[in-house]
């Protein structure tokens, strides 16, 4: 049973701070991405990583970077929260080139910025 | 990039009814149609999803049609449930090479079922 896990449900940020999102994979899958959640617009993709170190921008990277220094683990950086940043961030996981392309989510983080 | 508009935004059936949610896609490439649902403070999951060699796909009450020529494809739920109210989400993608499995998502459709 694959499992996500995201390292905070919800966070409250004060604008300009930097801010860490953590998310970590137990089934040894290549692919991890960031997405936010924002009503009306769906899910709409950050960045995503398809092998340690390796990162690519995806819809909506300006204000973000993340990190992959291990395989299991993918972080979501904001450099300098503001308050259009507000707003549910999820990660997901899919197995890998030859393999599913099913994306397993975490359970996601409200981030508030004020 | 791909663009994947989706309709409608919300939808509202009585217990019982079908519902049908439609989607449409811009890069003639994606070949590949996941639907996720979304129950209400809970994680997206996969239900059900289609590749472009198969025109329809079923499964118990639900089922995926995809038109490649139209670049549309549809959900399908027959005698809908209460737990079948959620947000429905329609992705693209284009499978193999570099594309890493990227998903492309629609706006989101809420469902809901009234007893």
């Amino acid at each position: 049973d694959v499992k996500v896990t995201q390292s905070s449900r919800y966070l409250v940020k004060r604008t300009g701070e930097k801010v860490f999102l953590e998310c970590v994979q137990d089934m040894d899958h290549e692919n991890m991405f960031w997405y936010r959640q924002d009503p009306g617009l769906g899910l709409r993709l950050i960045y995503f990583s398809y092998d340690v170190k390796m990162k690519e921008k995806g819809d909506i990277p300006e204000g973000y970077s993340v990190s992959r220094e291990k395989k299991e683990r993918f972080s979501l950086i904001l450099e300098s929260a503001s308050t259009n940043q507000t707003s549910m961030y999820l990660c997901a996981s899919s197995l890998g080139a030859g393999g599913s392309y099913e994306q397993y989510f975490g359970p996601g983080t409200r981030l508030t910025v004020t | 990039g791909e663009n994947v508009e989706q309709h409608p935004s919300t939808l509202s059936v009585q217990e019982g009814d079908s519902a049908v949610i439609k989607c449409t896609y811009s890069d003639s490439a994606s070949n590949y149609f996941p639907w996720y649902k979304q129950e209400l403070g809970k994680r997206p999951q996969l239900i059900i999803d289609i590749r472009s060699n198969v025109g329809e796909k079923k499964d118990q009450r639900i089922a995926v049609t995809l038109n490649k020529t139209a670049k549309h494809f549809s959900l399908h739920i027959t005698e809908t449930q209460p737990e079948d109210s959620a947000v429905y989400f329609c992705a693209a993608s284009k499978t193999g090479g570099t594309s890493y499995g990227k998903l492309t998502f629609g706006q989101g459709t809420i469902l809901t079922v009234h007893p």
